[in-house]
């Protein structure tokens, strides 16, 4: 089975503009998640969404949204980008099934750089 | 709330050293606990879970077991080798209607030839 699928993988922004990074998990995966990565924060929960409906969601601003489309291929969007939104973008996906293990799959990351 | 504590890094080894990187945590719930793997420029790799008290997960010579009475699942590995040297994630995931993962700060491990 392919990986899970990430476009951009770099990508270069101006303040004040929004971008939208996409997200394509494992055939069969119904759940993805999208993580921000910073040296000095970690790794940070976005959210969580399945068959087409957030489940989950972090503490991020509204600038932070996301969507999921019937295929499980999922986008996030960040308007309004700040210097701070400089990250690793990291989605994972997951069978999504409601027993454990919740194991995740990762894709390679979209690096954000907000200048 | 929910969190996870690993040790802090670099840890730094000679290869065929004897690795332990601690980690705790603390979850409302019964989570399923798990240690992730970065290479560099990488995403994260699963490299072991455990799903109930005492299990053990294990793979590529790494070990970890979930005790549930001390809230820890440390990683261990007898021998290690230049190739291992990454940072190590430990974390948690419950299902409290969608699922949440929390992570550990992760530890970066250096493996000296």
């Amino acid at each position: 089975k392919a990986g899970v699928t990430q476009t951009p993988r770099y990508l270069i922004k101006t303040r004040g503009q929004q971008v939208t990074l996409s997200c394509s998990p494992i055939s069969g995966h119904r759940s993805v998640s999208w993580y921000q990565q910073t040296p000095g924060q970690g790794l940070q929960f976005l959210f969580e969404y399945f068959s087409e409906t957030q489940r989950n969601k972090g503490n991020f601003p509204g600038r932070f949204s996301g969507r999921q489309f019937s295929n499980s291929r999922s986008e996030m969007n960040v308007s309004t980008l700040e210097l701070g939104d400089s990250a690793l973008y990291l989605c994972a996906s997951s069978p999504g099934a409601a027993i454990p293990p919740y194991e995740q799959y990762f894709g390679p990351g979209t690096r954000l750089t907000v200048t | 709330g929910d969190s996870v504590t690993q040790m802090e890094g670099p840890v730094t080894l000679s290869e065929e050293a004897f690795l332990t990187i601690n980690c705790t945590y603390t979850a409302t719930g019964y989570p399923s606990l798990f240690w992730y793997v970065q290479y560099p420029g990488e995403g994260l790799q699963l490299l072991l879970k455990a799903t109930k008290a005492d299990d053990k997960g294990s793979n590529k010579g790494f070990e970890a077991t979930y005790r549930k009475e001390t809230t820890s699942f440390h990683l261990e590995k007898g021998s290690v080798q230049v190739s291992d040297s990454a940072v190590y994630f430990c974390a948690l995931s419950l299902n409290t209607g969608g699922f949440k993962t929390i992570f550990g700060a992760g530890t970066r491990l250096f493996v000296k030839a």
